[in-house]
């Protein structure tokens, strides 16, 4: 059964500051892995897709890599804002199953301060 | 709409009654998904449609758990004789098709905040 964590659970830095948010996962047979973002009373906001074959993704100031073998993918947000403060959660597709059923990180707790 | 609609945004409810939780999802979107999000939990997939194949419901946690999806559109997810556990926010999302190896994004809703006194 496929596992995935995130570390930490929380993070507060100061405005302009370099985010790195950790993924794990336990079973490498992933077609692809995504980041998402949630704001308090919303739903999710899909941030960054990477499929199996490739190593990152970009958009804008967020990068993600993956790293199959190793079961990991990271998350950077570069030069933070106080507007990029949420929840971020990654998802992978259950293993052998039909459709896109994701298993969810626990996410991590994201404040930026001003 | 543009987006994932749910309804209603937020649900009290007694002990014992039952509720149904609504989703509209994006036009033309073939595959629609149901999530729990409750504290402790996470995120836990309940139930899935694809199209008009029967639905997977593996996710269900119990009988007392129900959804339909009528017309390849607007889907229901019922919970009868709601519990305390039951508390949690009921997440629906979309995507364009259910295949797996498209690496298709999907599209949440909202949710329903769901108290159950």
């Amino acid at each position: 059964k496929q596992e995935v964590t995130q570390i930490p659970a929380a993070l507060s830095v100061p405005e302009g500051e370099n985010l790195v948010l950790n993924c794990s996962f336990t079973d490498s047979a992933i077609y692809n892995l995504q980041w998402f973002r949630q704001d308090p009373g919303k739903g999710l906001t899909s941030l960054l897709l990477i499929q199996s074959s490739q190593r990152e993704q970009t958009s804008g100031r967020l990068n993600a890599s993956l790293d199959k073998s190793s079961g990991r993918s990271t998350l950077y947000i570069a030069a933070s804002q106080p507007g990029d403060s949420a929840t971020y959660l990654c998802a992978v597709p259950m293993i052998k199953a039909a459709g896109n059923k994701l298993t969810f990180g626990g996410g991590t707790r994201v404040l930026v301060k001003p | 709409g543009a987006g994932v609609s749910q309804s209603p945004s937020n649900k009290v409810t007694e002990k014992g009654k039952d509720v149904e939780l609504r989703c509209d999802p994006i036009s033309g979107h073939t595959a629609l998904y149901w999530y729990r999000q409750s504290l402790g939990q996470g995120l836990e997939f309940l139930i899935y449609f694809q199209g008009n194949s029967a639905p997977d419901k593996s996710g269900l946690p119990s009988d007392r758990f129900s959804a339909e999806r009528t017309g390849g559109s607007v889907s229901t997810l019922t919970i009868q004789r709601t519990q305390q556990e039951d508390s949690a926010v009921y997440l629906c999302a979309s995507s364009l098709n259910a295949q797996a190896a498209t690496n298709e994004k999907l599209f949440f809703g909202s949710g329903t905040q769901l108290s159950v006194l």
